[in-house]
């Protein structure tokens, strides 16, 4: 049964340090979301990409957010420094070009004191 | 950036009964899509709906959409306690080949058994 897989599930930092987060797309998909899931902002994308190339990344926040995909496999998002204000749910989610179904990864539970 | 408004915010019901949620939006849409994601998890595709249509079945699911009201609704028939979840609906803007989903606030289903 194919999943999108994303590590680490939880992660509580401190303020200022570097978080990563990494997600593993289905094999054979060739689109990466990441979104971010808040009480406050619901659902937000904060970034898309097509065959590894960074497509929108116009719901992050320039600053301090960071989007790659190094292979196929993997898709990374880095936040450096990290603020209080970045404690959320970051999920990703895979699919296939012109395939509108998305699906998602169980996303990472990120705290930041 | 929220393109839709769902209504009701939350819902509860017993089991067997039936329940309607509803999805305004306010751009022109290629299709519109609802999604299921139960507490602490990621979001489950349930059914997509293209512009061109009015309305589509799957089990006992049941959407339905309205383009010149920007309106869809999502009606589950009767209902158990494994429905109970937040259900969201999101939208794909013209012309469809993105696959970028913009999410509503979602609404928290509650059935009782």
């Amino acid at each position: 049964d194919a999943r999108v897989t994303q590590t680490p599930r939880h992660k509580v930092t401190e303020m200022g340090q570097e978080v990563t987060m990494r997600c593993q797309p289905i094999l054979g998909h060739n689109t990466v979301f990441w979104y971010r899931q808040t009480m406050m902002q619901g659902l937000e994308l904060l970034a898309y990409f097509r065959n590894r190339a960074p497509l929108d990344d116009s719901g992050m926040p320039k600053d301090r957010f960071s989007a790659e995909m190094p292979d196929a496999t993997l898709a990374t998002l880095k936040i450096q420094p990290s603020e209080p204000r970045d404690s959320a749910v970051y999920f990703c989610a895979s699919g296939l070009e012109f395939k509108e179904t998305q699906y998602f990864g169980p996303g990472t539970r990120l705290l930041v004191l | 950036s929220q393109q839709g408004e769902e209504d009701p915010q939350a819902l509860s019901i017993q089991e067997g009964e039936n329940a309607t949620m509803n999805c305004s939006y306010k751009t022109s849409i290629n299709n519109l899509q609802w999604y299921r994601q139960n507490s602490g998890r990621g979001l489950v595709h349930l059914i997509l709906i293209r512009s061109n249509e009015r309305e589509k079945h799957s089990g006992r699911l049941r959407v339905t959409l309205d383009t010149s009201k920007k309106s869809s609704s999502l009606l589950i028939t009767a209902s158990r306690a494994a429905d109970t979840a937040s259900y969201f609906c999101a939208t794909v803007a013209p012309p469809g080949n993105t696959g970028k989903l913009i999410f509503g606030q979602g609404t928290t289903l509650q059935v009782k058994p």
